[in-house]
């Protein structure tokens, strides 16, 4: 079956860069998403990367992904202390393309000023 | 509406009643998708609509959970018989249609079950 994982815990300084990584076992997922979650609010996509993909960047993120090894990574540059959240990993259900979400278990990124 | 909205924020009831909640989706989105958060088991699915019906209900837990969309708009979950574990945040989310669709989220609705 599918599953998705992380690693749950980030540590970084203000201004250093954060690199979440994930890893997925479908490899007929179509789609990977990053999703933050700040306290209490719910999911905001940050971005998303089509499987045929291998980098994307968008502002200060940078999503790389290695579908040989079904890896797939966040780079958050310039770590600012609002970047403090969970950070999910999510793939598409691809075989099907319900648009059905499998996540991860989440990243808490905490950011030291 | 301008996002996905949810209601109640917060529920807070006792072990062995039923509850309702209730997700108001994006106008014009056609499908529509609840999730739970828990701490045991993270972000699960639970089950999608597109339009009406329900192609998707594998990630229901248990028959005490069911869910119906009316009028291509507002959906409900309900859980009945609640239980401790049923404590969670359900999520909803909708998007334009399926697949690659970004699907937009809603705040959650905290359960508490005692």
């Amino acid at each position: 079956g599918e599953d998705v994982e992380q690693s749950l815990f980030l540590s970084v300084r203000e201004g250093d860069s954060s690199v979440i990584n994930c890893t997925y076992t479908d490899s007929s997922s179509t789609y990977l998403y990053w999703y933050k979650q700040e306290p209490g609010a719910g999911l905001q996509l940050l971005t998303y990367i089509f499987s045929n993909m291998d980098m994307k960047q968008d502002q200060r993120l940078t999503v790389l992904l290695n579908k040989k090894d079904k890896h797939l990574s966040l780079r958050i540059a310039d770590t600012q202390t609002g970047d403090s959240a969970i950070y999910f990993c999510a793939e598409s259900h691809g075989s099907s393309n319900t648009g059905k979400l499998i996540f991860g278990q989440g990243t808490t990124l905490q950011v030291k000023p | 509406g301008a996002g996905v909205s949810q209601s109640p924020s917060n529920k807070v009831t006792e072990k062995g009643k039923d509850v309702e909640l209730r997700c108001d989706p994006i106008s014009g989105h056609t499908a529509l998708y609840w999730y739970r958060q828990s701490l045991g088991q993270g972000l699960e699915f639970l089950i999608y609509f597109q339009g009406n019906s329900a192609p998707d209900k594998s990630g229901l837990p248990s028959d005490r959970f069911s869910a119906e969309r009316t009028g291509g708009s507002v959906s409900t979950l309900t859980i009945q018989r609640t239980q401790q574990e049923d404590s969670a945040v359900y999520l909803c989310a909708s998007s334009p249609g399926l697949g690659a669709d970004t699907q937009y989220f809603g705040p959650g609705t905290r359960l508490t079950v005692l």
